[in-house]
């Protein structure tokens, strides 16, 4: 079966702008989550998605925000962009049981210059 | 606090040594605990997890993980490292979500 695809797989933008990221989980999967990976923090969790509902929330800005459609793609969206924001997101599905094995996307690489 | 950690942020092994990694974990009970891999430029495999039962728990690719509760360890381990190893080893557990380690960076010498 196909995996977490995510899209695009590299992004540049500027300070300011704002951005969205997508994700498509494996076919089934209702629970979609976002981490984002920098080399200073490492993985940290910003969100977690289930049945088009925000189940969890990590400990990032107002500025990133998510939703999930009714057929289990999310959009992460980040506004007004700033330098730090640069770092790879991942995101990753589940069938929505928090005992179940969690699939990662590639990530998007996001530059903000 | 609730936290992860890896002590080793690079380890380097020979090709067919035996490898071990560390990580200890905070947490307020025993949480779901998982290893995850990450090869350069992509996403996370899940290598093993640990939910209940047998502490000692078998994970794809060789490798194998034990759960101390007393010592809140969940270190990984392999007993002959191949070259296709290399990659970045995290720690992980889950409580409300995710939360990992920092990585522990694995170089294998040929």
């Amino acid at each position: 079966k196909a995996g977490v695809t995510q899209t695009p797989r590299y992004l540049i933008k500027t300070r300011g702008q704002q951005v969205t990221l997508s994700c498509s989980p494996i076919s089934g999967h209702r629970s979609v989550s976002w981490y984002q990976q920098t080399p200073g923090q490492g993985l940290q969790f910003l969100f977690e998605y289930f049945s088009e509902t925000q189940r969890n929330k990590g400990n990032f800005p107002g500025r990133f925000s998510g939703r999930q459609f009714s057929n289990s793609r999310s959009e992460m969206n980040v506004s007004t962009l700033e330098l730090g924001d640069s770092a790879l997101y991942l995101c990753a599905s589940n069938l929505g049981g928090y005992e179940t094995e969690a699939f990662f996307g590639q990530g998007t690489r996001l530059t903000v210059v | 606090a609730q936290s992860v950690t890896q002590p080793d942020i690079h380890i380097t092994v020979s090709e067919g040594a035996s490898l071990e990694l560390r990580c200890n974990y905070s947490y307020g009970a025993t949480p779901y605990l998982f290893w995850y891999v990450q090869s350069p430029g992509q996403g996370l495999q899940l290598l093993l997890k640990y939910f209940s039962g047998d502490t000692l728990v078998q994970g794809i690719k060789g490798f194998e993980a034990e759960f101390k509760r007393s010592q809140s360890s969940f270190n990984l381990r392999k007993p002959s490292v191949h070259w296709s190893d290399a990659a970045e080893y995290f720690c992980g557990y889950y409580g409300q979500n995710f939360v990992f380690g920092p990585g522990t960076r694995l170089s294998v010498l040929p």
